[in-house]
């Protein structure tokens, strides 16, 4: 099975601020697919945003971008201006045949 | 347009009991994934469904098992639970079975 670690389980941003949170992964295969998705207390799972491997350009979804390093194997995320509703755990989940495999997750907190 | 949906929200049962969850998948389409979360932990890819046939498997007894019917619904059902059973289940659903998954709200189980 893939391994996936997100070594910070607890990350706090003041509002407004920048926060980048880490994930690295480990896959034998050459073309995949990356996801990040969040998690609130609801526990309803959300897409935040999706990155296609053999695509070099970094995704962007408004105030979420990611950082793809490939050979590396490394997948960031980057919340700009961050807000109070960005509160919630985040996974960071490569694709491996036809499940995603999600990491451990990181608990972002959102302070005013 | 519906997102995925799931029945029911909540359920309690008692070890060695049999449960069924249920999960309509967004509209437009015809792949369902299932996945546990126990608390504290990221999701746990159960298996998928697609074409009624079960795709892929992850890591999971034989006491779980699933079933797509031709409308693209699926069942997850597990028998002779146990404890450890206890969990969010969370269906998502997909555009053939390597796109971006989309998740329901979850079924909370918990076995006593």
């Amino acid at each position: 099975a893939q391994t996936v670690t997100q070594s910070q389980p607890e990350m706090s941003v003041q509002e407004a601020e920048t926060v980048t949170l880490s994930c690295t992964y480990d896959t034998s295969e050459s073309d995949y697919y990356l996801f990040w998705y969040k998690q609130p207390p609801s526990r309803q799972m959300i897409l935040v945003i999706r990155q296609e491997a053999y695509k070099q350009q970094n995704a962007t979804e408004n105030r979420f971008s990611v950082n793809f390093q490939k050979a590396a194997k490394s997948f960031s995320l980057k919340i700009s201006d961050s807000q109070l509703g960005d509160a919630a755990m985040y996974f960071c989940a490569p694709h491996s045949g036809y499940a995603l495999n999600f990491g451990k997750g990181t608990s972002l907190l959102v302070t005013p | 347009d519906a997102g995925v949906t799931q029945s029911p929200t909540h359920l309690i049962k008692t070890r060695g009991q049999q449960v069924t969850l249920r999960c309509s998948p967004k509209s437009g389409h015809d792949t369902v994934s299932w996945y546990q979360q126990a608390l504290g932990q990221g999701p746990q890819f159960i298996f998928q469904y697609y074409e009624e046939e079960e795709r892929q498997r992850g890591n999971f007894p034989d006491r779980f098992s699933g079933h797509q019917f031709p409308n693209y619904s699926s069942e997850l059902n597990v028998n002779a639970l146990l404890l450890g059973d206890s969990a969010l289940y969370l269906c998502a659903s997909s555009f053939r079975s390597q796109e971006t998954q989309y998740f329901g709200p979850g079924t909370r189980l918990l076995v006593l």
